[in-house]
């Protein structure tokens, strides 16, 4: 059983296109992330949602717009990709309410490519 | 902004020998997570060490944390192949904020 599932798993697609993210967990976790992981594996948050609540929104562009449904699910859409938008794209999950540090779960990792 | 840092970047050693990895951060913090990652692979979640904490245990794992240093290290006893992966620590900031440093690539040579 997939515990935080994304999709696609690769996306490739021109600059100046607009796609979406999936993001899914089985787990009843309360708080959902998205993590972008640039080409020196740096690991960097982007956004954070408690409870379909946004609770962090890192200095993101706004072409980047999260969206939670419901506290399942964790969507992330770009708006006119860029080459530098190129990376892999984690969910996560955890736990806790607000406030809480605890254990992330990772789902697999959307690799995008902008051509 | 980075907070976590690993040293060394890379290492690699033969299967058997222990393999150390270090991170240094520069804020207060609740705790301190390590995480693995396998290559084309998400992170998995190793071991979690509050503030409050020296050291910790799991299997073939040891953490140390020395808040007054703001540092902790990873030690993996016997090291295997299949302990190849990059390994991340990360430090737990308020507002349920993770903050990951680069990682450090270990491979495990036969």
């Amino acid at each position: 059983d997939t515990a935080v599932s994304q999709t696609p798993k690769y996306l490739v697609t021109q600059m100046g296109n607009d796609k979406s993210i999936k993001c899914e967990q089985n787990l009843g976790h309360d708080t959902m992330y998205w993590y972008k992981q640039d080409s020196k594996k740096f690991l960097k948050i982007m956004f954070s949602y408690n409870n379909k609540e946004l609770i962090i929104n890192e200095t993101v562009p706004n072409r980047f717009s999260p969206k939670s449904p419901d506290k399942a699910h964790l969507n992330l859409h770009i708006n006119s990709l860029e080459l530098g938008d190129s990376a892999v794209y984690f969910c996560a999950s955890s736990p806790g309410g607000r406030g809480s540090t605890d254990t992330q779960y990772f789902g697999p990792g959307t690799r995008l490519t902008v051509l | 902004s980075q907070q976590g840092e690993e040293d060394p970047q890379a290492l690699s050693i033969q299967e058997g020998e222990n393999a150390t990895m270090n991170c240094s951060y520069k804020t207060s913090i609740n705790n301190l997570q390590w995480y693995r990652q396998n290559s084309g692979r998400g992170l998995v979640h190793l071991i979690l060490i509050r503030s409050n904490e020296r050291e910790k245990h799991s299997g073939r794992l040891r953490v140390t944390l020395d808040t007054s240093k703001k540092s902790s290290s990873l030690l993996i006893t016997a090291s295997r192949a299949a302990d190849t992966a990059s390994y991340f620590c990360a430090t737990a900031q308020g507002a349920q904020k993770l903050v990951f440093g680069q990682g450090t690539r270990l491979t495990i040579n036969p």
